[in-house]
């Protein structure tokens, strides 16, 4: 069974556009997480939602907005797509802090191409 | 702030070759250090972690030591395959805290 799972795997949309990444975990974690990951492969974390509360927003464009049916759904919705939104997108999870367990579980990503 | 400095790569081995990437970390407290591990195409993996000082993790054939003194978490294998190939990620979550921070990746091309 995948642990944290990501649709679609591949997004290729025109500039402009409204488009949303949707991503599921299994594992009955607390915290889930939205990553970008440019082309040089660094990692910058975007969002991470705790029992539906958000607790992370590291300066990204309102244009971006997580939104968490429950908790172990955390979809990302884009609007008004630009080019500089190409990059892959990594969906994670982990437990809450009282578990002392801190690592996060990765899903496969979702390459975005905006043309 | 908290952060993470790793060498810059890439790194090219031979096969059998004896592997290090260098990992330094910056925080307050006593912070919790991973190693991720991401494959061509996929997702990270967590390749091992360390919690406390002296700690070592090890997964697979690598190592890496929590040093607190030199505040490094190198990490070393002995002998990569061409499997190994791969980028490899330092992270570092803060004490009593899930807000994890990545360092740069170092990309690791292991010839046959």
């Amino acid at each position: 069974d995948t642990a944290v799972s990501q649709t679609p795997k591949y997004l290729v949309t025109q500039m402009g556009n409204d488009k949303s990444i949707k991503c599921e975990q299994n594992l009955g974690h607390d915290t889930m997480y939205w990553y970008k990951q440019d082309s040089k492969k660094f990692l910058k974390i975007m969002f991470s939602y705790n029992n539906k509360e958000l607790i992370i927003n590291e300066t990204v464009p309102n244009r971006f907005s997580p939104k968490s049916p429950d908790k172990a759904h955390l979809n990302l919705h884009i609007n008004s797509l630009e080019l500089g939104d190409s990059a892959v997108y990594f969906c994670a999870s982990s437990q809450d802090l009282t578990s002392g367990s801190y690592e996060q579980y990765f899903g496969p990503g979702t390459r975005l191409t905006v043309t | 702030g908290n952060s993470v400095t790793q060498m810059e790569g890439p790194v090219t081995l031979s096969e059998e070759a004896f592997l290090t990437i260098n990992c330094t970390y910056t925080a307050t407290g006593y912070p919790s250090l991973f190693w991720y591990v991401q494959y061509p195409g996929e997702g990270l993996q967590l390749l091992l972690k360390a919690t406390k000082a002296d700690d070592k993790g090890s997964n697979k054939g690598f190592e890496a030591t929590y040093r607190k003194e030199t505040t490094s978490f190198h990490l070393e294998k002995g002998s990569v395959q061409v499997s190994d190939s791969a980028v490899y990620f330092c992270a570092l979550t803060p004490y009593n805290n899930n807000d994890m921070r990545f360092g740069a990746g170092t990309r690791l091309t292991v010839k046959p």
